[in-house]
């Protein structure tokens, strides 16, 4: 059973990077048919989709959050990890890691429980 | 970008009742298109993908149906483990989009 963990500050200041961790057990994060995605919620509201990363190392973002976003692949670790720069109080949200499957429908299969980042000074 | 509208926002119902949740799609989108089930202090569950294939270990009260722009999540008789938020996905595109969600609560 595929198991995702996020990890990471649950507090950065405007204007700095918020980073986070996802480490992939149950399967390799190095699979064929895979990509990793970062998603985020903010308290009370919908889900918004940040990013994602193949095994290959390339990604794909939300434009909406234009180039403050690297999303980057660790295989030797099975980790991926996303950074986001100069973070204000619209960046509070719980960021979810997940894995979206090429299989079927690209659905989001496997979540992780999800961690809260709140940016306040 | 394409838009996700789902109706209603909210709906009150009982346990037993058949549930409706509908999604539009702001342009075709085939059969691309996933819906999630999401309870308070939790990660989003996937029921359904490709618009109608249900997920493993899914009860099968729940179904999918729709293809193009308009697309239904049916409960077949409401549980009290099924008083959650529901949210559509397209992955039609690149930019992966969601519906606004759907809130089922108890009447």
């Amino acid at each position: 059973q595929v198991q995702l963990q996020e990890s990471g500050p649950g507090l950065v200041k405007p204007s700095q990077t918020l980073s986070l961790t996802c480490t992939v057990s149950g399967g390799s994060i190095s699979s064929g048919g895979y990509y990793w995605s970062w998603i985020r919620q903010p308290a009370g509201k919908g889900l918004e989709w940040i990013g994602r990363v193949y095994t290959s190392g390339g990604t794909n973002t939300n434009p909406s959050l234009k180039s403050r976003v690297t999303i980057s692949i660790d295989t030797s670790k099975n980790q991926f990890s996303l950074q986001l720069t100069s973070v204000t109080a619209a960046d509070t949200a719980v960021y979810y890691c997940t894995r979206e499957s090429s299989y079927d429908s690209n659905e989001f299969d496997y979540w992780g429980q999800g961690t809260l980042v709140t940016v306040s000074s | 970008d394409i838009q996700m509208t789902q109706s209603p926002s909210s709906l009150s119902a009982s346990v037993g009742d058949r549930v409706t949740i509908t999604c539009r799609a702001s342009q075709s989108i085939a059969t691309y298109l996933n819906w999630y089930q999401q309870k308070p202090g939790r990660a989003p569950k996937l029921l359904i993908y490709a618009a109608s294939s249900l997920q493993s270990e899914v009860p099968s009260s729940f179904s999918g149906s729709g293809s193009g722009t308009d697309f239904t999540l049916t409960i077949s008789s409401l549980q009290p483990e099924d008083f959650a938020t529901y949210y559509c996905q397209q992955s039609y595109t690149t930019l992966r989009t969601f519906g606004q969600g759907t809130k089922v609560e108890m009447k």
